[in-house]
This record gives C-alpha cells, structure tokens and sequence, in this order.
C-alpha cells in the first residue's frame, strides 16, 4: 500500500518559488503517474501536473510558464516548484499518483500553503 | 486544451432522492473520466473510474455513465453520508481537467 507525504513550507511570500516534496513508501515509483493537484481554500481541486515514468511530464496550460515537476527515484521523492507566486496560489497542495485508467490512485493528505508577506 | 463544465453546481436533496451530476467535455476523451467525492477536509475519494467501473466499496446506489462528452454521475437514494461535493475529472492525451464541483447540500 503506498502511502504519500507532502512537506514543504506552510508560508511562502509573494514573488518567491513554493517548494514541495513528496515522500513516497510502501512502493517505488517505477511506474505510474504522479502529479500535483491542488485546491484554494473553499474552491475546487485545480490539476498542476503529471510526471509519467520515464520523465515525461505535462503541465495545466495556465500554469505551465511557472511549474516544474521532478521525481528523484533513489529517494522517492517527487519535488513541486511554482515560481514568483501570488496570494492566488495560496491553496491545499496534493501529491498523487495513478494508473493509466484510474483503477488505483493514492493520495498524500495534502499541505496547505499560504502566500503572504 | 480540454474543459469540463460540470452542472449543477450546487443542488439541495433529501435522503432517498435520486441526484444526476453531468460533466461535459470540450472534446472527445472517450471513457478517461474519474469521478470523485470530498467531504470537508478530507482527501477526494474515487468513486468511477472509466466512466461507468465503481470502484470497489462504493455504494451500489452511486453509477457513472457516458463516453465521448457527456458524463453522468447518478446517485439512487441520496444517503446522509452521501452529502459532499463531486468532480469530475478528465485525463485524455495527457491532460487532466477538473469539472468544476458540484456541492449536494440538505434540502
């Protein structure tokens, strides 16, 4: 059972790269999808990006100019890296991974983070 | 890129209703349609994948239908634990698109 742990810091100030990892057990990350999602406070859940394994990754189109999404496999970890945030960014940030069709997806509990001065 | 319109976005219903949730595609995506439920707070939870495949554990009452684009969510007898909000999500050509929620409140 894989299980999925967000970490990072809680309070990023505006202009600055929000930075998050996420720490995989229970599996290796050798295949599979895994992304990001997140979720402001009180809206809906907003696709980041996918990384598939092999490298490939793909972003949302209105956040693809500010996005990058690594994966360090000898330490299972997936890393988040949203540049020159806004209070707008401000939200609950989920690691996820998946199989092609969905049938198996695991959550991290997700890690909000804020953008303030 | 694809949108998803999801309607509506809130509704009120009793227990033992029957509630339809529709998602509607930009564009085509075949069956690549996820449907989730999130309860304040919590993680989303994954109740169809591939359209119309309930994951196992669900709640019979709750079935997905539709391919191409249009999709529907359809819960038979409205449970008090099934008061939460639901999306839709797409993944077709390597692109994932939220619908936009719909939230089913207590009439």
């Amino acid at each position: 059972q894989l299980q999925l742990q967000e970490s990072g810091p809680g309070l990023v100030k505006p202009s600055e790269t929000l930075s998050l990892t996420c720490t995989v057990s229970g599996g290796s990350m050798s295949s599979n999808y895994w992304g990001w999602i997140r979720q402001p406070p009180g809206k809906g859940l907003e696709w980041i990006g996918t990384l598939y394994s092999g490298g490939r990754t793909y972003y949302s189109p209105s956040l693809k100019s500010r996005v990058t999404i690594s994966a360090d496999t000898s330490k299972n970890q997936l890393s988040l890296n949203l540049s020159f945030v806004t209070a707008a960014d401000t939200a609950v940030y989920y690691c996820v991974t998946h199989t092609w069709n969905f049938a198996s997806d695991y959550w991290g509990q997700g890690t909000l983070v804020t953008v303030s001065s | 890129d694809i949108q998803m319109t999801q309607s509506p976005s809130a509704m009120s219903a009793s227990v033992g209703d029957r509630v339809t949730i529709t998602c509607r595609a930009s564009q085509g995506v075949g069956d690549h349609l996820v449907w989730f439920q999130q309860k304040p707070g919590k993680v989303p939870k994954r109740l169809i994948f591939a359209a119309s495949s309930l994951q196992s554990g669900v709640p019979s009452r709750f079935s997905g239908s539709g391919s191409g684009t249009e999709f529907t969510l359809t819960i038979n007898s409205l449970q008090p634990e099934d008061f939460a909000t639901y999306y839709c999500l797409q993944h077709h050509n390597y692109q994932w698109t939220f619908g936009q929620g719909t939230k089913v409140e207590v009439k």
